[in-house]
């Protein structure tokens, strides 16, 4: 069964690095979404993209934050220069190709740790 | 705005019991509901949405919209149900939507031989 892939699975970096955590979305899906977990709180949505653009972000997607799907396989997030608080679990999702309604598939997740 | 509340962090049963997850939310539209459940160390999955009305794993839910909520029901739990329960929401159910979720803090649930 096709699955959601992410790279790396735990990254400790200091902080002011740049990161870039790697997802390959199932092949036929169209939409792409990574979401954070910070220890101890819900999984909250950064952002969605399609079409080649970011379709929605939240407050949390600031100037810092960016994402590329260079190859047409790769969905990466990118964090310019972390702080200590993008330490979380950064979870990568995508969806079919209906507009609207349908189940959003999970990669695993990669932990970030900034020191 | 749309938000997603899940009352208890913690739920413990016995092996057998009835076990009921709550979870309510706040969207003016019309949503799409959800239930993904995390086993340990394994990826957020579906467990069941609204839209399909259908028992997984022995589950259901049912999307009350008089009192905005989805509570997740199961007669008799068992072990193998122990796992993290994340209630979810999608704002605009059919047309065009690009189908964020906004979570809820999640359960844990414990069931106890």
């Amino acid at each position: 069964e096709p699955e959601v892939t992410q790279t790396p699975s735990h990254q400790v970096t200091q902080m002011g690095q740049e990161v870039i955590l790697r997802c390959v979305p199932i092949s036929n899906h169209l939409y792409f979404y990574w979401y954070r977990q910070i220890l101890g709180q819900k999984v909250e949505f950064l952002v969605s993209f399609y079409n080649n653009e970011i379709s929605e972000k939240s407050e949390i997607f600031d100037d810092q934050f960016s994402v590329e799907r260079p190859d047409g396989s790769n969905f990466t997030l990118k964090i310019r220069s972390t702080k200590l608080e993008d330490s979380a679990m950064y979870f990568c999702a995508s969806k079919g190709g209906l507009a609207g309604t349908g189940e959003l598939f999970f990669g695993e997740g990669s932990r970030l740790t900034v020191l | 705005a749309q938000r997603v509340t899940q009352p208890e962090k913690l739920l413990s049963v016995f092996k057998g019991a009835p076990v009921e997850l709550k979870c309510n939310y706040s969207y003016s539209g019309s949503p799409e509901l959800f239930w993904y459940v995390q086993y340990s160390r394994q990826r957020l999955q579906l467990l069941l949405r609204h839209i399909s009305r259908e028992s997984i794993k022995g589950f259901t839910a049912d999307l009350n919209k008089g009192e905005t909520s989805f509570h997740l029901k199961k007669p008799f739990a068992q072990e193998e149900d122990s796992a993290m329960y994340y209630c979810a929401l999608s704002g605009q159910a059919g047309g065009t939507s690009y189908g964020k979720l906004t979570f809820g803090q999640g359960t844990i649930l414990t069931v106890h031989p």
